[in-house]
C-alpha cells in the first residue's frame, strides 16, 4: 500500500531563514506530487505540481520553490522566509486508477 | 477558481443522516464530481468521486442528478468523528484539483 510522510511535523523559523520541506511517498512509482499550502482559517492553495523527477510546475508566483530530486520525494524551499509564508504545508499524491489526490500529515509553518 | 457552490456551513445530528448539496451547473460532458474533508488540523481526505450514476462507498454514498448539475454527500449515519470540513470538486484528466472553502459540518451529539 502507498503511504506519503512529511517532515518535520511543526517549525518555526525567523523572518529571512530559509526553508526546507520533504516530503517522500512508498508504494508507488513515479506519482504526480503536489504542494499545498493552507493559511490559517483559508482554503487549500496549490503552491506546485511535478509530474516527474525535475518537472516543476509553478502555479503561484512567490519566494518559494520545489524541487524533486527522486522519484518519490518532493521538497519545498525558501531562501528567505516572509511572514506571509506561515501556515500549513501540504503534500499530495494522486492515484493511478482514480486519480484522486492522497495527502500527507501536514507542516505546520510558523514564521515570526 | 472553483466551479462549485456549497453552503458554508451545516448542523447535523449525531447519528442521522447528513446530506451534503453542491452544485455545479456548469460541469462538462467529460468532468467528475470529487468529494473529499479535511478533519482540524489535519491534510484532506478522498471520500468518493463519480461521473454520471450514483456511487457508494464504505464511507459514503454520492446522488448525480440525471442533469449532473447538482449532487448530494449522504453520510448515513454521521458519527462526532464526520465533523470535518467537506469539499465538492469538479475534475477531468489534466486538471488540478480546485479546493474552494467547502461545507463544514457539525455533528451535533
Amino acid at each position: 500500500s502507498q503511504t506519503i510522510h512529511q517532515w518535520p511535523a511543526t517549525l518555526v523559523q525567523p523572518v529571512g531563514s530559509p526553508l526546507s520541506l520533504e516530503c517522500t511517498v512508498e508504494g508507488t512509482s513515479n506519482p504526480n506530487l503536489y504542494w499545498y499550502r493552507q493559511a490559517a482559517g483559508r482554503g487549500l492553495q496549490l503552491l506546485f505540481y511535478s509530474v516527474g523527477i525535475g518537472q516543476i510546475s509553478s502555479e503561484v508566483p512567490q519566494n518559494l520553490s520545489a524541487s524533486r530530486p527522486q522519484d518519490r520525494q518532493f521538497i519545498l524551499s525558501s531562501k528567505k522566509l516572509l511572514l506571509s509564508d506561515s501556515g500549513f504545508y501540504l503534500c499530495a499524491y494522486q492515484g493511478i486508477v482514480s486519480y484522486e489526490q492522497y495527502f500527507g500529515p501536514g507542516t505546520r509553518l510558523t514564521v515570526t | 477558481d472553483a466551479k462549485t457552490t456549497q453552503p458554508p456551513s451545516m448542523d447535523c445530528a449525531e447519528g442521522r443522516a447528513a446530506n451534503l448539496p453542491c452544485n455545479h451547473s456548469t460541469i462538462s460532458g467529460n468532468e467528475y464530481v470529487y468529494w473529499y474533508r479535511q478533519i482540524h488540523s489535519q491534510g484532506p481526505q478522498y471520500i468518493i468521486h463519480g461521473l454520471k450514476n450514483n456511487e457508494t462507498n464504505e464511507m459514503a454514498s454520492l446522488i448525480i442528478t440525471e442533469d449532473r448539475k447538482s449532487s448530494t454527500l449522504i453520510l448515513p449515519h454521521a458519527t462526532l468523528r464526520d465533523t470535518a470540513v467537506y469539499y465538492c470538486i469538479v475534475w477531468t484528466y489534466g486538471q488540478n484539483f480546485v479546493f474552494g472553502p467547502g461545507t463544514r459540518l457539525s455533528v451535533l451529539p
